[in-house]
This record gives C-alpha cells, structure tokens and sequence, in this order.
C-alpha cells in the first residue's frame, strides 16, 4: 500500500479555472503538509496542518486554498489558476508537528500544466 | 533561503563509495542536519539526520564534522539507483516540517 498517495499525479487545465489535488496518508500521523516545486526545481513548503488544524502558512496566494477533512487527508483547492501556477505538487506526512525525527514522508507528486 | 551549501553536481563509478559534501557554517546548536534525495520524478526520500554524532543506517552514514560547521553523507556502494539529487538541510528539532530545500547535489551514478 502507498504511504503518501496523491491524486491525481497529472492535471492539465486552462487559465482561470478551478482544480484540486487530493491526498491521502495511511500511516497514522498527525501532520501533513503540501510542498510547490517550480520549473528549477526548488522545493518550497506551502502549508502544513496537524489534527486538522492549520499551523505553517507561507506566503501563498489566497487562490490556494488547503482542506483537512481528518488527520489522514489534506487537499489543495486552487482557484482562477495562472501560467505560474504550473509546478509539481508534494504532499507530505510526519509524526510529530512541533518535535520528532523531522522525517517527513512525501508522495509521488502531482504536476499541473496551466495552459 | 537555504543555510546549507553543496556541490551542484557529481559523478560516482557504481560500486564506489559517494561522498557528498555539504557546508552549513552557521548552523545553531539545536539544529539538526537532515538529508533527503530526489529521484527523477519521485517525491524526495528522508535519508539520515544527526546532530553531532556520526550517524548510519542501512542506506547511508552522516560524518559531522567536530565543529558541525559541514558534514558529509556517504553511500558505501553506490548503484546506479543511486542517481538522484541529494539535499543537505539544517533544520531546529521542534521546527516541524518546515524543510528548506537548496539546489542539492545531483549525483550521477556511472557504470
């Protein structure tokens, strides 16, 4: 079974529309985060909740949009998407949010084309 | 931005040992040094962190250096399933998930 699964792993969409990218950890943590990574491949932490609540909110623009129904899911909403939203999007899991290991468990990515 | 600094690039002959190098001069003393790789297309991989001791564990070995100002990650017998971009990142233990990514170390593994 996948640990960190993301879906979906391609998403091709027009500029303006309305997307979103679900993820899933079946490995029990209590955190889960949503990394960018852009065209020079720099990765950069966007959000992080831990029990479903919000703890790490970078800088990111308001059209982005993160949803924690339970401690095993956290979903990405983008609204009125722009070309420079194209990336490759990582979800990721740990145990702990505020201590531990720091070992945190990414998915396979999802990569959004905006056209 | 990044506190560490790596070689952009390497090349290892498969079967030899990989040292990557990585300076991160103003590390504190509550932070950790953690290294994670990417390989083409996956999502990054946690590898190894430390503190001060050396480290290892059945992928790799962590050498700190004395003075923790650079450390280097080693892969006793690298594969070709090695190639990957490998990234040092200094991190406080209770800064949750917030790793800050450099550019890595693009490590070629060649026959």
């Amino acid at each position: 079974d996948t640990a960190v699964s993301q879906t979906p792993k391609y998403l091709v969409t027009q500029m303006g529309n309305d997307k979103s990218i679900k993820c899933e950890q079946n490995l029990g943590h209590d955190t889960m985060y949503w990394y960018k990574q852009d065209s020079k491949k720099f990765l950069k932490i966007m959000f992080s909740y831990n029990n479903k609540e919000l703890i790490i909110n970078e800088t990111v623009p308001n059209r982005f949009s993160p949803k924690s129904p339970d401690k095993a899911h956290l979903n990405l909403h983008i609204n009125s998407l722009e070309l420079g939203d194209s990336a490759v999007y990582f979800c990721a899991s740990s145990q702990v949010a505020g201590s531990g290991t720091g070992e945190l468990f990414f998915g396979e990515g999802s990569r959004l084309t905006v056209l | 931005d990044a506190k560490t600094t790596q070689p952009p690039s390497m090349d290892c002959a498969e079967g030899r040992a990989a040292n990557l190098p990585c300076n991160h001069s103003t590390i504190s003393g509550n932070e950790y040094v953690y290294w994670y790789r990417q390989i083409h297309s996956q999502g990054p991989q946690y590898i190894i962190h430390g503190l001060k001791n050396n480290e290892t564990n059945e992928m790799a070995s962590l050498i700190i250096t004395e003075d923790r100002k650079s450390s280097t990650l080693i892969l006793p017998h690298a594969t070709l399933r090695d190639t990957a971009v490998y990234y040092c990142i200094v991190r406080a233990y209770n800064q949750g998930g917030k790793l800050i990514f450099g550019q890595g170390t693009e490590l070629s593994v060649k026959p």
